[in-house]
């Protein structure tokens, strides 16, 4: 069994659909990170979690420490959400990642 | 405000050849990372540096060397170069250990053939 998990492993929505990514890990972290990694390859951080809920804009990432479990909802979806989203858990240098959710959003 | 800069962005490079990746950072980050990520796989961890002159190994540091002689600089070396190196490199920065914020490089797409 993989240490990270995402599901599904490729999502397509329409725009303006609400959006919901899994992550689930077997390992105790300390923190849990989400990714976004556009289709021209760069990636940028979107948020560290410990705990509970962040949201910025309309993203919202939630975690549950007991149930090893994150997910990165996206509210009224857009065309540039289109991206591969990545979680990845641990703590100190000792992050790992899962493989990535492909999102397509169609307008 | 640049953020992390890897060059190059592509290379081909022949089996037994060896290379440098280039990564600075102008962020005063003191965590510094190399992955690499391979097609349908996580980032796996090559090399870090909590600090200019301290470096360890990550998951996966067979066939690379890094230095880390400066805050801003963190070169890759591949010396001998194996057609398993083909991959995708990524370089990033933190200011804290496990810190809100990753900044990544672009990337540098390395094919060995």
């Amino acid at each position: 069994k993989n240490e990270v998990e995402q599901s599904p492993q490729n999502l397509t929505a329409q725009e303006g659909e609400f959006i919901t990514i899994n992550c689930s890990y077997s390992v105790g972290i300390s923190a849990l990170h989400w990714l976004q990694q556009h289709p021209g390859g760069g990636i940028v951080s979107l948020f560290m979690l410990s705990s509970g809920k962040k949201k910025h804009g309309r993203l919202i990432a939630t975690i549950n420490i007991q149930e090893k479990h994150s997910s990165l909802h996206i509210t009224a979806s857009h065309p540039r959400d289109s991206a591969v989203y990545i979680c990845a858990v641990g703590g100190g240098q000792n992050f790992v990642f899962g493989p990535g959710t492909r999102l397509s959003v169609l307008p | 405000n640049a953020g992390v800069t890897q060059t190059p962005k592509f290379r081909i490079l022949k089996i037994g050849q060896s290379m440098t990746l280039q990564c600075t950072q102008d962020m005063n980050h003191n965590y510094m990372y190399w992955y690499r990520q391979d097609p349908g796989m996580g980032l796996k961890l090559i090399y870090y540096s909590v600090g200019a002159g301290i470096t360890d190994k990550g998951e996966v540091p067979n066939g690379y060397n890094v230095s880390r002689s400066t805050t801003e600089d963190f070169p890759l070396r591949l010396e001998l170069a194996a057609p398993s190196q083909t991959s995708v490199y990524f370089c990033a920065s933190s200011y804290r250990q496990g810190s809100d914020g990753y900044t990544f490089g672009s990337g540098t797409r390395l094919t060995v053939v």
